[in-house]
């Protein structure tokens, strides 16, 4: 089994949609979780820590839920510019979900 | 620029040969770490340091793999014998470890090539 594991994707959606990620991971014993964003040639950039009551960031909503080991990412009425992948990280060790490839469509 | 600093950012080199990868990560920061990235893949983790100790080296890293941090700063991960297998992009990132979510922040990369 995978360190951590993410929702296969692609997701397509239309400008304005909500859209959600999950990501599951296998060590219990993990403290910290974070997404990142990855755009098409570039280097992973933090989106956002995620912390155990949940935590908004503008249209983005993190949440955990130690019990079943999963964290997820919402991110309501979408832009085009939220096109890119998205990464959930999993530390110790900073281990890396393999990315959900986001695209919005006008 | 006080971001994550990789040279060289692009490497062409023949199979056989080897190769070598310097990070510079954000000054102050106590972790860094490396992984390896292909095309439509997420990062995979390579190793880690704290401060100049590495910690952890993933198990699928052949021996053909190592990195130092000989003084706790900057870092350098070689690759022997190169195959083509290895082409990818080389990431490093750090991060501070101190009581709050290591954040980590990344370089933009060693792009390599083996023919």
């Amino acid at each position: 089994r995978k360190e951590v594991e993410q929702d296969p994707g692609p997701f397509n959606v239309p400008e304005g949609a909500t859209v959600a990620f999950n990501c599951t991971y296998s060590n219990s014993a993990s403290q910290s979780f974070f997404w990142y964003r990855q755009d098409c040639r570039k280097e992973p950039k933090l989106l956002m820590s995620v912390y155990s009551s949940g935590n908004e960031d503008g249209r983005f909503t993190a949440q955990l839920n130690r019990a079943s080991q999963y964290i997820s990412l919402l991110i309501r009425d979408s832009k085009l510019s939220d096109s890119a992948t998205y990464l959930c990280v999993v530390s110790a060790g900073m281990r890396f979900g393999a990315g959900t490839r986001l695209t919005v469509k006008p | 620029d006080t971001g994550v600093s990789q040279n060289p950012r692009h490497k062409i080199t023949k199979r056989g040969q080897n190769v070598t990868f310097r990070c510079d990560p954000i000054s102050e920061h106590n972790r860094l770490y490396w992984y390896r990235q292909t095309l439509g893949q997420g990062p995979e983790f390579l190793t880690y340091f704290q401060n100049e100790a590495q910690l952890e080296k993933s198990r699928l890293l052949s021996d053909r793999f190592s990195a130092e941090r000989p003084k706790g700063s900057f870092s350098t991960l070689e690759i022997q014998r190169t195959e083509q297998g290895d082409s990818a992009m080389y990431l490093c990132a750090s991060s501070l470890d101190r009581g709050r979510p290591p954040e980590a922040f990344f370089g933009q990369g060693t792009r390599l090539t083996v023919v």
